[in-house]
This record gives structure tokens, sequence and C-alpha cells, in this order.
């Protein structure tokens, strides 16, 4: 069975920590892995990663993807009260009938002033 | 518990036609919502619902139009299907947001949909 499995499922830190958030896959016909940062409604779109090694960077926030091992990790420098949100991967695979997506628990990030 | 579930999983429909996507969760939950995934994109939220009864317009509501007649249930409508409109849609939920403002959203498994 297909999974995606994210740690720690809550975290909190204070103001100018660095966090790293991990996301584990387990999917047959593997196509990207995708990084979604959740405030209120929706998810907004952060990275999506498609080859191992390559560092994908927004500002503070960076993330890579290992293939090998299946996992990324989603890092945030000199976190602010701004980065609270819950963090969610999720993998895209080819085929099927259905949708696409497999998304994990996510990560609930707490940033303290 | 079956968490969140939608029907049908595929549809191939003929630009100006009509259908609907069930969504149905289990969970009790308060907020219902209903995405599209296009490749490269990530997720765009089309409407979303906060309690039975009510429903409220996302990122791209043109050519959708939802129900809430019952908690359980978020129906997504597609009056006149377009080409456009090809896409995977998914359907989420999440119980009523918590005090220190995070919610977490249960997705169900997906329905393609391919407009011809």
């Amino acid at each position: 069975e297909d999974k995606v499995v994210q740690s720690p499922l809550s975290l909190v830190v204070h103001e100018g920590d660095t966090v790293t958030l991990n996301c584990s896959y387990e999917v047959t016909n593997f196509r990207s892995l995708l990084w979604y940062k959740q405030e209120k409604k929706a998810p907004t779109f952060l990275f999506m990663l498609t080859s191992s090694g390559i560092e994908k960077k927004s500002g503070r926030l960076s993330s890579i993807l290992d293939k090998k091992e299946l996992f990324s990790i989603l890092n945030i420098t000199a976190t602010q009260t701004g980065d609270s949100a819950i963090y969610l991967c999720a993998s895209d695979t080819y085929g099927g009938s259905q949708g696409n997506l497999i998304f994990g628990k996510g990560t609930k990030l707490s940033v303290k002033p | 518990n079956a968490g969140v579930t939608q029907t049908p999983k595929f549809r191939v429909l003929k630009t100006g036609q009509s259908m609907t996507l069930l969504c149905a969760q289990d969970m009790n939950h308060e907020y219902m919502y209903w995405y599209r995934q296009d490749p490269g994109m990530g997720l765009r939220l089309i409407h979303y619902s906060v309690g039975e009864g009510t429903t409220a317009k996302g990122e791209v509501p043109d050519g959708y139009n939802v129900s809430r007649l019952k908690k359980q249930n978020f129906l997504l409508g597609l009056e006149s299907a377009a080409p456009s409109q090809t896409s995977v849609y998914f359907c989420a939920s999440s119980p009523i947001r918590d005090p220190t403002g995070g919610e977490t959203q249960y997705f169900g498994p997906g329905t393609r949909l391919l407009v011809l």
C-alpha cells in the first residue's frame, strides 16, 4: 500500500530557530514530491521535487529529495511566527484511474516569539 | 472509519455535459473543501464549506457549483463541462479550526476527470 509518512507530527520552536521537517514515502510509480504550507483554508504550494540531490530554495525555506532513500526534508532557517502552519508533504505518482496525490498527515509547526 | 471518500474515481465527459462529484466523510468534520490539481500547479481551492448548508468560493470557482445539504457530504457540480476542467479533483475535510489557528485537512483519494 502506498504511503507517505511525515515526522514529527508537531513541533514547537522559538523565533530564530532552524527546523527540519521530514517526509518519507513508499509509493509505486513515483513521479514527484510536493510540499505545501497550510495556514487557514487551503494549502499553498511550496516546492515540487523530481530529481535527487537538487536543492530547491525560496527565501528561508529549502527542500531536497533523496530518491534512493525515499525521503525529503524541508528546512526553515531563522524561523518567524509567520511560519507557524501545518506543512504537508505529498507524493505524486504516474498512472492510476484516480487521483495521484498521496498526502502525509502533516507536521504542525508552532513558532513562538 | 472510511475517512474521506470520493466517487467516481474516474470519468470521461464530452464538452457541454454535466456531472456531479460526490465527497463523503465519516469523521463528523465541520469543514469541507474541493480542490483541483493540475500538473505543475499544485492544489487550487475551488469551493469550500464551513458547515452544513453553507458554501463559499475559493480561488478558482468559475464553472463549478457546490452544495452541502448534509454535514457528511459535499457535492461538486459541473453544469457544462469544458476541456479546461480536465483535472484531478480532491476533496478534503477538517474539524473546527483549533484555537491556535491550525487545522489538519484530511484528503480523499481524488477523482480524475477528462473532458473531451
